[in-house]
């Protein structure tokens, strides 16, 4: 059974500070997704990396799949209580029947 | 876009009733749909994945009598949480796949389900 950790499961910081969450597995993953999620909504899609050693930037957002496809991170720089959300990350196997892999999520909390 | 729509948002109901939710692919036809289960500040738990025509595929642990999944069409899903019990409270959030990638699943906005 493939396997996502994820940490840290919570974070509080200040406003204006870095932070990075990490998502690890022993397996190799064919993409990897990362969400936000707020309290009584869905995940909403932040973005999807597919190819390893892949970076994408979404504004003060960096995603990054590692070079082996089995790790991945997001980091966000000056954050914002507006960042403050669960953030997921899923990974997808064509050995898991289709499904997603959900890593155990990040509790961030931003304080002004 | 791929949106995907859950009724009710939220729902109330008394132990030993059944409830139904509903999950709609609204511009898309989805083969594939999937229920998840959510506690607070934690992860997606999946419950099943459900294929238009066939059977639900239950992961272990959760019982198939209790949580009915049906897939009758190409853009809906419903699940019907039978004998409800205070236990069974919780968010549920469904997705659906839009063709055969496992990254072209797209979230509903979830389900607020609370048994008094």
């Amino acid at each position: 059974t493939q396997l996502l950790e994820q940490s840290p499961q919570f974070l509080s910081i200040q406003e204006g500070e870095n932070l990075t969450v990490y998502c690890n597995s022993s397996s190799v993953f064919s993409s990897l997704q990362w969400y936000r999620q707020e309290p009584g909504e869905g995940p909403v899609l932040l973005v999807t990396v597919v190819t390893g050693g892949e970076v994408k930037k979404l504004k003060r957002l960096t995603f990054q799949f590692g070079d082996a496809r089995k790790d991945s991170s997001l980091h966000i720089t000056a954050a914002q209580t507006g960042d403050t959300g669960l953030y997921l990350c899923a990974g997808g196997s064509g050995n898991q029947g289709g499904k997603l892999i959900f890593g155990q999520g990040t509790e961030l909390s931003v304080k002004p | 876009g791929a949106v995907v729509s859950q009724h009710p948002s939220w729902v109330i109901c008394k132990s030993g009733t059944s409830v139904k939710i509903e999950c709609r692919s609204l511009d898309f036809q989805a083969t594939t749909m999937f229920w998840y289960r959510q506690f607070p500040k934690q992860s997606l738990m999946l419950m099943a994945t459900s294929n238009e025509g066939s059977k639900a595929t239950y992961e272990q642990g959760v019982e198939k009598d209790k949580f009915l999944i049906n897939h009758a069409s190409l853009t809906l899903s419903t699940l019907t949480v039978t004998s409800a019990h205070p236990e069974d409270s919780s968010f549920y959030i469904c997705s659906a796949r839009r063709g055969a990638e496992i990254r072209e699943q797209y979230f509903g906005p979830g389900t607020r389900l609370t048994v008094t």
